[in-house]
């Protein structure tokens, strides 16, 4: 299964809202989860089953979707949410997939 | 609290093995099956190799079948990657895994799937001569 994240890049201000997108090529149903990853460190769960939170994250994050199209949404940007966020599917496996990434940067 | 600590990274010439380790802690190791996962330089995620928590089903990417070899020791709480016949292509951060299962209940079939939840710090792994 590929996924394919947009936009690439994504600048955005402080306090401004984020829209990252994922697009399944076959459905996944809601098995998708969502990393954050900063320079120099491992990726950090965010959400998984498309729309729970992982534990002690922030409810500025939020995932929706299910199928082949979903949504990872930062209500309020801070600014240690500049990253690069990566989803990833675990319906079917193996081999288990990620999209490239999308960097969201200062504007 | 929950803690992997990948070791045995380095400088390998092409052709060479390597054989990494994975440390866990603060979870009962045994009940939880693991996955190896790399990313190049500059590049996103691949996942490597997937082992059960009885190492009973093992799954390897195709980039790696028949070089790589996952294993794991639950008495000493450690899972390992042994790697060979290593390319240029190779080198990356190689990251393990926690996989948490989820199970689903459909037309009164459970199912499991299996997503990473807990992540090492990462070695790297450079093939170069």
């Amino acid at each position: 299964i590929v996924l394919t994240q947009s936009p690439a890049t994504l600048s955005v201000s402080p306090g401004e809202r984020a829209t990252l997108s994922c697009r399944a090529s076959h459905n996944v149903s809601s098995n998708l989860a969502w990393y954050q990853q900063k320079p120099g460190q491992a990726p950090r769960l965010l959400i998984h089953g498309a729309s729970t939170r992982a534990t002690g994250i922030p409810a500025r994050f939020s995932g929706s979707g299910s199928g082949a199209q979903f949504t990872l949404t930062i209500s309020s940007l801070q600014s240690e949410d500049f990253a690069v966020y990566y989803c990833h599917q675990y319906n079917n496996w193996p081999p288990w997939t990620f999209g490239q990434g999308t960097r969201v940067e200062v504007k | 609290q929950v803690h992997l600590e990948e070791s045995g990274g380095g400088l390998v010439e092409p052709g060479g093995s390597r054989r990494l380790s994975c440390t866990a802690s603060g979870f009962t190791f045994s009940d939880y099956y693991m996955s190896w996962i790399r990313q190049a330089p500059g590049k996103g995620l691949e996942w490597v190799s997937f082992i059960s928590n009885t190492g009973s089903t093992i799954y390897y990417a195709d980039s790696v079948k028949g070089r790589f070899t996952i294993s794991r020791d639950n008495s000493k709480n450690s899972l390992y990657l042994q790697m060979s016949s290593l390319r240029a292509e190779d080198t990356a951060v190689y990251y393990c895994a926690r996989e948490e299962k989820e199970e689903q209940l459909f037309t009164g079939v459970y199912y499991y799937y299996y997503y990473m939840d807990v992540w090492g710090k990462g070695t790297t792994v450079t093939v170069s001569s």
